[in-house]
Protein backbone atom coordinates (compact mmCIF):
# COMPACT_ATOMS: atom_id res chain seq x y z
CA UNK A 1 0.00 0.00 0.00
CA UNK A 2 1.50 3.26 -1.25
CA UNK A 3 -0.18 5.94 1.12
CA UNK A 4 0.48 9.22 -0.25
CA UNK A 5 3.04 9.50 -3.56
CA UNK A 6 4.70 12.92 -4.74
CA UNK A 7 6.51 13.60 -7.79
CA UNK A 8 9.06 14.92 -8.14
CA UNK A 9 11.09 14.81 -4.86
CA UNK A 10 13.39 17.05 -5.61
CA UNK A 11 13.17 20.24 -8.61
CA UNK A 12 15.30 23.66 -9.13
CA UNK A 13 13.71 26.35 -11.35
CA UNK A 14 14.64 29.64 -12.68
CA UNK A 15 12.82 32.29 -12.34
CA UNK A 16 10.11 32.72 -14.25
CA UNK A 17 9.21 29.01 -14.89
CA UNK A 18 6.33 26.95 -14.67
CA UNK A 19 6.15 23.67 -13.53
CA UNK A 20 3.05 20.96 -11.43
CA UNK A 21 3.57 18.59 -8.62
CA UNK A 22 1.89 15.27 -8.65
CA UNK A 23 -0.01 14.24 -5.37
CA UNK A 24 -1.10 10.28 -6.03
CA UNK A 25 -2.95 8.65 -3.11
CA UNK A 26 -4.48 4.93 -3.07
CA UNK A 27 -6.89 5.07 -0.08
CA UNK A 28 -9.70 6.24 -1.42
CA UNK A 29 -9.51 9.63 0.57
CA UNK A 30 -12.04 12.46 -0.36
CA UNK A 31 -9.98 15.19 0.78
CA UNK A 32 -7.01 16.30 -0.38
CA UNK A 33 -4.29 19.34 0.77
CA UNK A 34 -0.82 20.97 -0.10
CA UNK A 35 1.56 22.38 2.39
CA UNK A 36 4.07 24.45 2.11
CA UNK A 37 6.74 23.91 4.82
CA UNK A 38 9.56 26.91 6.09
CA UNK A 39 11.60 27.40 8.27
CA UNK A 40 10.27 28.72 11.45
CA UNK A 41 7.20 28.64 10.26
CA UNK A 42 5.70 25.46 10.08
CA UNK A 43 3.35 24.28 7.68
CA UNK A 44 1.08 26.86 6.05
CA UNK A 45 -1.90 25.41 3.75
CA UNK A 46 -2.23 26.38 0.23
CA UNK A 47 -5.09 24.55 -1.84
CA UNK A 48 -7.80 22.12 -0.69
CA UNK A 49 -9.94 19.74 -1.93
CA UNK A 50 -13.06 18.22 -0.39
CA UNK A 51 -14.10 15.98 -3.38
CA UNK A 52 -13.41 15.83 -7.19
CA UNK A 53 -13.58 18.48 -9.57
CA UNK A 54 -13.73 20.90 -5.98
CA UNK A 55 -10.88 22.67 -4.51
CA UNK A 56 -10.80 25.82 -1.82
CA UNK A 57 -8.10 28.37 -0.80
CA UNK A 58 -6.11 28.13 2.10
CA UNK A 59 -3.47 30.32 4.10
CA UNK A 60 -1.20 30.95 1.09
CA UNK A 61 -2.97 30.92 -1.94
CA UNK A 62 -1.58 33.78 -4.16
CA UNK A 63 1.08 32.10 -7.42
CA UNK A 64 -0.58 28.66 -7.09
CA UNK A 65 -3.13 26.26 -8.50
CA UNK A 66 -4.68 23.46 -8.40
CA UNK A 67 -7.13 20.62 -9.84
CA UNK A 68 -8.59 18.03 -8.72
CA UNK A 69 -10.07 15.70 -11.86
CA UNK A 70 -9.68 12.43 -10.49
CA UNK A 71 -10.37 11.82 -7.10
CA UNK A 72 -6.92 9.72 -6.48
CA UNK A 73 -5.05 12.66 -7.58
CA UNK A 74 -4.17 16.76 -6.76
CA UNK A 75 -1.96 18.55 -8.84
CA UNK A 76 -0.55 21.94 -7.61
CA UNK A 77 1.14 23.92 -10.39
CA UNK A 78 2.76 27.17 -10.45
CA UNK A 79 2.63 29.42 -13.58
CA UNK A 80 6.04 31.52 -12.95
CA UNK A 81 7.65 30.66 -10.17
CA UNK A 82 9.32 33.03 -7.95
CA UNK A 83 12.27 32.77 -5.65
CA UNK A 84 9.72 32.81 -2.75
CA UNK A 85 8.39 29.71 -3.71
CA UNK A 86 11.61 28.00 -2.71
CA UNK A 87 10.12 25.42 -0.24
CA UNK A 88 8.69 21.98 0.93
CA UNK A 89 6.01 20.91 -0.17
CA UNK A 90 3.90 18.27 1.36
CA UNK A 91 0.55 16.71 0.54
CA UNK A 92 -1.70 15.12 2.58
CA UNK A 93 -4.91 13.18 2.11
CA UNK A 94 -8.07 11.78 4.75
CA UNK A 95 -11.43 10.23 4.58
CA UNK A 96 -14.17 12.71 4.89
CA UNK A 97 -14.78 13.90 8.00
CA UNK A 98 -13.96 16.83 10.61
CA UNK A 99 -11.95 14.89 12.88
CA UNK A 100 -9.99 12.65 10.57
CA UNK A 101 -6.39 12.38 10.54
CA UNK A 102 -3.83 13.07 7.45
CA UNK A 103 -1.65 10.96 5.51
CA UNK A 104 1.26 12.70 4.53
CA UNK A 105 3.47 12.30 1.33
CA UNK A 106 7.21 12.08 1.51
CA UNK A 107 7.95 16.08 0.24
CA UNK A 108 8.99 17.99 -2.70
CA UNK A 109 12.10 19.67 -2.11
CA UNK A 110 11.61 22.88 -4.43
CA UNK A 111 14.07 25.26 -5.47
CA UNK A 112 14.19 28.88 -7.54
CA UNK A 113 16.67 30.08 -8.71
CA UNK B 1 -7.44 36.30 13.86
CA UNK B 2 -7.22 32.49 14.42
CA UNK B 3 -3.88 31.32 15.78
CA UNK B 4 -1.78 28.34 16.23
CA UNK B 5 0.84 28.85 19.07
CA UNK B 6 3.54 26.07 20.06
CA UNK B 7 6.23 26.51 22.84
CA UNK B 8 8.96 26.12 23.24
CA UNK B 9 10.73 26.24 19.43
CA UNK B 10 12.95 24.07 20.83
CA UNK B 11 14.05 21.92 23.65
CA UNK B 12 17.00 19.84 24.14
CA UNK B 13 16.44 17.07 27.27
CA UNK B 14 18.79 14.10 28.77
CA UNK B 15 17.93 10.92 27.83
CA UNK B 16 14.53 10.42 31.16
CA UNK B 17 14.03 14.00 31.94
CA UNK B 18 10.46 14.57 31.33
CA UNK B 19 8.99 17.54 29.79
CA UNK B 20 5.57 19.06 28.64
CA UNK B 21 5.14 20.98 25.35
CA UNK B 22 2.25 23.24 24.25
CA UNK B 23 0.39 24.29 21.75
CA UNK B 24 -2.44 27.45 22.55
CA UNK B 25 -4.73 28.06 20.52
CA UNK B 26 -7.21 31.00 19.25
CA UNK B 27 -9.61 29.49 17.13
CA UNK B 28 -13.71 29.98 16.22
CA UNK B 29 -15.44 26.99 15.17
CA UNK B 30 -12.88 24.04 16.62
CA UNK B 31 -13.38 20.65 15.50
CA UNK B 32 -10.43 18.81 16.71
CA UNK B 33 -6.80 19.29 17.95
CA UNK B 34 -4.14 16.91 16.37
CA UNK B 35 -0.96 16.38 17.33
CA UNK B 36 2.44 14.92 14.71
CA UNK B 37 5.85 13.68 14.72
CA UNK B 38 7.69 15.07 11.76
CA UNK B 39 11.44 13.04 11.60
CA UNK B 40 14.15 14.96 9.55
CA UNK B 41 13.17 14.98 5.25
CA UNK B 42 10.02 13.40 6.30
CA UNK B 43 6.31 14.05 6.32
CA UNK B 44 4.51 14.45 9.85
CA UNK B 45 3.09 11.46 11.06
CA UNK B 46 -0.13 11.35 12.88
CA UNK B 47 0.22 11.01 16.75
CA UNK B 48 -3.08 11.93 18.70
CA UNK B 49 -7.00 13.85 18.04
CA UNK B 50 -8.02 15.23 20.75
CA UNK B 51 -12.13 16.58 20.57
CA UNK B 52 -13.13 18.32 23.88
CA UNK B 53 -11.66 19.96 26.64
CA UNK B 54 -10.65 17.40 29.61
CA UNK B 55 -9.85 14.81 27.08
CA UNK B 56 -6.63 12.81 27.11
CA UNK B 57 -4.78 10.44 25.05
CA UNK B 58 -1.20 7.99 25.42
CA UNK B 59 1.09 6.36 23.64
CA UNK B 60 3.94 4.91 24.93
CA UNK B 61 5.82 7.90 26.82
CA UNK B 62 3.47 10.05 25.23
CA UNK B 63 0.36 11.83 26.79
CA UNK B 64 -1.84 14.64 24.73
CA UNK B 65 -4.17 17.03 27.15
CA UNK B 66 -6.55 19.47 25.87
CA UNK B 67 -8.08 22.65 27.44
CA UNK B 68 -10.40 25.03 26.01
CA UNK B 69 -7.20 27.29 25.27
CA UNK B 70 -4.52 24.78 25.18
CA UNK B 71 -2.87 21.41 24.76
CA UNK B 72 0.22 19.44 26.34
CA UNK B 73 2.07 16.88 24.64
CA UNK B 74 3.48 15.25 27.99
CA UNK B 75 7.09 13.23 27.25
CA UNK B 76 8.11 11.04 29.97
CA UNK B 77 11.18 9.29 30.84
CA UNK B 78 12.29 10.69 26.86
CA UNK B 79 14.95 8.22 24.86
CA UNK B 80 16.74 9.59 22.17
CA UNK B 81 14.31 8.00 19.37
CA UNK B 82 11.80 10.70 20.63
CA UNK B 83 13.88 13.04 18.93
CA UNK B 84 12.00 14.93 16.48
CA UNK B 85 9.74 17.63 15.97
CA UNK B 86 6.19 18.00 16.99
CA UNK B 87 3.27 19.46 15.19
CA UNK B 88 0.10 20.23 16.38
CA UNK B 89 -2.73 21.25 14.12
CA UNK B 90 -6.41 22.39 14.78
CA UNK B 91 -9.57 21.50 12.76
CA UNK B 92 -12.05 23.42 11.64
CA UNK B 93 -15.65 23.43 10.75
CA UNK B 94 -15.07 24.20 6.56
CA UNK B 95 -12.23 21.17 6.84
CA UNK B 96 -8.99 23.37 7.04
CA UNK B 97 -6.31 22.54 8.98
CA UNK B 98 -4.11 24.53 10.48
CA UNK B 99 -0.91 23.83 11.99
CA UNK B 100 1.77 24.88 14.37
CA UNK B 101 5.52 26.42 13.80
CA UNK B 102 6.17 23.15 15.64
CA UNK B 103 8.66 22.34 18.87
CA UNK B 104 11.91 20.85 17.72
CA UNK B 105 12.98 18.18 20.50
CA UNK B 106 16.11 16.78 20.96
CA UNK B 107 16.80 14.28 23.45
CA UNK B 108 20.31 13.58 24.31
CA UNK B 109 21.45 9.87 25.95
Amino acid sequence: NAGVTQTPKFRVLKTGQSMTLLCAQDMNHEYMYWYRQDPGMGLRLIHYSVGEGTTAKGEVPDGYNVSRLKKQNFLLGLESAAPSQTSVYFCASRLKGTNEKLFFGSGTQLSVL
Amino acid sequence: EDQVTQSPEALRLQEGESSSLNCSYTVSGLRGLFWYRQDPGKGPEFLFTLYSAGEEKEKERLKATLTKKESFLHITAPKPEDSATYLCAVGYNNNDMRFGAGTRLTVKP
